[in-house]
């Protein structure tokens, strides 16, 4: 299947700074991506997508301000955790979606391995 | 809002046990898709099904998704310690690329 690398893998950051989070697509162009947050034994929640060269849609209650995405290429995108608070302390996944190589119907999401990010 | 509900939420079964899990989505899917997380781990893609009534096996796996294609299951034969980790349902949402993703059912299994 196809590789999504999402990095750094765990982040430590004091409260009020900022976390930026990248989500690389590393054998295919990814037509959308994906932003999920899971809290413990939960489910993954929908933050937004991202589409390249465009603003991000944001999910319902999800601050676009305090989740700054920048999808820069069709490889690429990132998510910034701005001004931190410990409340923001999650599993952050990116999934991307697109031809990919070997992929049957080109809708499945191929997922990063996941930010745990703790707020101190 | 367009719903995807997963039953059980937990399961622990025997090593060699059999396990289900049940997907039910609140609209008609164009398609079901399941993936499995690990402990520790991310999702991953295991199959999308999209014909009404289809059931496709993979090892000791079944999916089928149902006449309606509003409801989806997964088997598992014999259950093996490689199985543990938590299985999700995702439908994409009506007219979008979105995936709507079941709460997930949990499988433990005692070796």
């Amino acid at each position: 299947g196809a590789v999504v690398s999402q990095h750094p893998s765990r982040v430590i950051c004091k409260s009020g700074t900022s976390v930026k989070i990248e989500c690389r697509s590393l054998d295919f162009q990814a037509t959308t991506m994906f932003w999920y947050r899971q809290f413990p034994k939960q489910s993954l929640m929908l933050m937004a997508t991202s589409n390249e060269g465009s603003k991000a849609t944001y999910e319902q209650g999800v601050e676009k301000d305090k989740f700054l995405i920048n999808h820069a290429s069709l490889t690429l995108s990132t998510l910034t955790v701005t001004s931190a608070h410990p409340e923001d302390s999650s599993f952050y996944i990116c999934s991307a979606v697109g031809p990919t190589p070997g992929a049957l119907w080109g809708t499945e999401a191929f997922f990063g391995q996941g930010t745990r990010l703790t707020v101190v | 809002g367009q719903q995807v509900m997963q039953i059980p939420q937990y399961q622990h079964v025997q090593e060699g046990e059999d396990f289900t899990t049940y997907c039910n989505s609140s609209t008609t899917l164009s398609n079901i898709q399941w993936y499995k997380q690990r402990p520790g781990g991310h999702p991953v893609f295991l199959i999308q099904l999209v014909k009404s009534g289809e059931v496709k096996k993979q090892k000791r796996l079944t999916f089928q998704f149902g006449e309606a294609k509003k409801n989806s299951s997964l088997h598992i034969t014999a259950t093996q310690t490689t199985d543990v980790g938590t299985y999700f349902c995702a439908g994409p949402r009506r007219g979008a690329q979105k995936l709507v993703f079941g709460q997930g059912t949990r499988l433990t299994i005692n070796p």
